[in-house]
């Protein structure tokens, strides 16, 4: 059945290193979307994709935070340089259109030790 | 800026109760609201949409209501059984834009915790 497929599953990483998130939305969705999930915080949206056109991406830190659609089929979250405060669960989302549901993936455990 | 709100925080219930779990949003001008579920570990299962027009959506024993007026969804289970134990998340999508349209970005509440004991 069609679902998001998001790799890895889990990443641990040191202070510095560079993370890279990866994020295979429905085939056919056209809207791609990349939250993070922390005890302290909830889901926070980090940024949005419109036919791979980033929309928005205000909820991103600019310094270290970069996402990118390279094709429909791909989306990527990087992380450079990692900082332990980035250790949380990202989600990557997609929907048929804006304003419809909304299809998450199972998520990325990121730590960063 | 839009806030979501769920009470309670936790919920522990015999199996067999129905239940109500509850979602406040600050801008009532939703393009639509959505409710989730989400296992320990796992990904977020999407439950029930429903529209700002619309006044309440089914699946099964999920019932889930909105009242854009006073800002406010419930999420109705009933007779709940152990399967249901898991976090329960309501998320709502600001009309934006020319006409009403919604650019997609979902306001997350911080969940119900729920358990359902045997």
């Amino acid at each position: 059945d069609a679902r998001v497929t998001q790799t890895p599953r889990h990443k641990v990483t040191e202070m510095g290193q560079e993370v890279t998130m990866r994020c295979q939305p429905i085939l056919g969705h056209n809207t791609v979307f990349w939250y993070r999930q922390t005890m302290m915080q909830g889901l926070e949206l980090l940024a949005y994709f419109r036919n791979r056109a980033p929309l928005d991406d205000s909820g991103m830190p600019k310094d270290r935070f970069s996402a990118e659609m390279p094709d429909a089929t791909l989306a990527t979250l990087k992380i450079q340089p990692s900082e332990p405060r980035d250790s949380a669960v990202y989600f990557c989302a997609s929907g048929l259109r804006l304003g419809f549901e909304a299809f998450f993936g199972q998520g990325t455990r990121l730590t960063v030790v | 800026k839009q806030e979501v709100t769920q009470i309670p925080a936790a919920l522990s219930v015999p199996e067999g109760e129905n239940l109500v779990l509850n979602c406040s949003f600050t801008d009532s001008a939703i393009y639509n609201l959505q409710w989730f579920r989400q296992d320990p570990g796992k990904g977020l299962t999407s439950l029930l949409l429903i529209q700002s027009s619309q006044r309440e959506q089914t699946s099964g024993r999920l019932n889930a209501s909105l009242d854009k007026s006073s800002g406010r969804s419930t999420l109705y289970i009933a007779a709940s059984q152990p399967g249901d134990s898991a976090t329960y998340l309501c998320a709502a999508r600001l009309s934006e834009g020319a006409g009403g349209t919604s650019y997609g970005k979902l306001t997350f509440g911080q969940g119900t915790i729920l358990t359902v004991h045997p």
